[in-house]
C-alpha cells in the first residue's frame, strides 16, 4: 500500500512560469513532511519542509503548501527555471526517536523548457 | 566538507557472489539508512540505524544483511545477489536531534548494481 503518491510522472513548464508538484498521503500520523530534488548521476538533496502544524512554508522560489484535511500537499517553484529540472521526490516521516521512518512518493520528472 | 560516499559506484556482479557496498558519513550523524531507486517505484527503505549497534528493517529487507560496528560506517551487504537487486542504492543520514529526526536526510551520489 502506497502511503505516500505522486500521482505525476512528469510535468513540463516553461522557464518563468510557475511549476506546481502535487503530493497525496494516506497515514494521518505523518507529522513532517520534505521535499527533495534529484538530477541525474546525484544523490537526493533536502529542498524544503513543513511540519503538520503549518500551512505553508516558503523558502526563496520554492513555497510548500499542505492541506492535512485533504491529506495532500503541493510545492510551487517560482518562476522556474532550466535549472529546475530534475526529480521531485515527496517525502513523509511519522514518530521520533526509535519510531522514525521516513516514506518517499515515486517522484515527479519536472522538465523547464528555455 | 561534509559528505556521505558510497563505495563502488558501478558495480557488475553475477548471481551468489557476495558483496559489500560501503557507506561512510563524516558528519557524526546518528541515524543512517539505505534505499533502493527502481524505475516507477520511487525510494524504497532497506534498513536503517538509529545508531552504533542498532538496526532495523524498513520496506524490503529480503536479500539485504547490515552491520553498524561504528557511527561512521554503514555497509550494505548481499550475501548472494540475485537479478532482482539490481538497482541504484543509495545511503543516506541524518542528525537525530532532542525534537528527533525531522527527515532532512544527506544522500551518497549512489551506487548502481547490476547483477547478470
Amino acid at each position: 500500500d502506497q502511503q505516500v503518491k505522486q500521482n505525476s510522472p512528469s510535468l513540463s513548464v516553461q522557464e518563468g512560469r510557475i511549476s506546481i508538484l502535487n503530493c497525496d498521503y494516506t497515514n494521518s500520523m505523518f507529522d513532517y513532511f520534505l521535499w527533495y530534488k534529484k538530477y541525474p548521476a546525484e544523490g537526493p538533496t533536502f529542498l524544503i519542509s513543513i511540519s503538520s502544524i503549518k500551512d505553508k512554508n516558503e523558502d526563496g522560489r520554492f513555497t510548500v503548501f499542505l492541506n492535512k484535511s485533504a491529506k495532500h500537499l503541493s510545492l510551487h517553484i517560482v518562476p522556474s527555471q532550466p535549472g529546475d529540472s530534475a526529480v521531485y521526490f515527496c517525502a513523509a516521516n511519522t514518530g521520533r526517536g526509535s519510531n522514525y521512518k521516513l516514506t518517499f512518493g515515486k517522484g515527479t520528472l519536472l522538465t523547464v523548457n528555455p | 566538507e561534509a559528505q556521505v560516499t558510497q563505495n563502488p559506484r558501478y558495480l557488475i556482479t553475477v548471481t551468489g557472489k557476495k558483496l559489500t557496498v560501503t557507506c561512510s558519513q563524516n558528519m557524526n550523524h546518528e541515524y543512517m539508512s539505505w534505499y533502493r531507486q527502481d524505475p516507477g517505484l520511487g525510494l524504497r527503505q532497506i534498513y536503517y540505524s538509529m545508531n552504533v549497534e542498532v538496526t532495523d528493517k524498513g520496506d524490503v529487507p529480503e536479500g539485504y544483511k547490515v552491520s553498524r560496528k561504528e557511527k561512521r560506517n554503514f555497509p550494505l551487504i548481499l550475501e548472494s545477489p540475485s537479478p532482482n537487486q539490481t538497482s541504484l542504492y543509495f545511503c543516506a543520514s541524518s542528525s537525530l536531534g532532542l525534537a528527533g529526526n525531522t527527515g532532512e536526510l544527506f544522500f551518497g551520489e549512489g551506487s548502481r548494481l547490476t547483477v547478470l
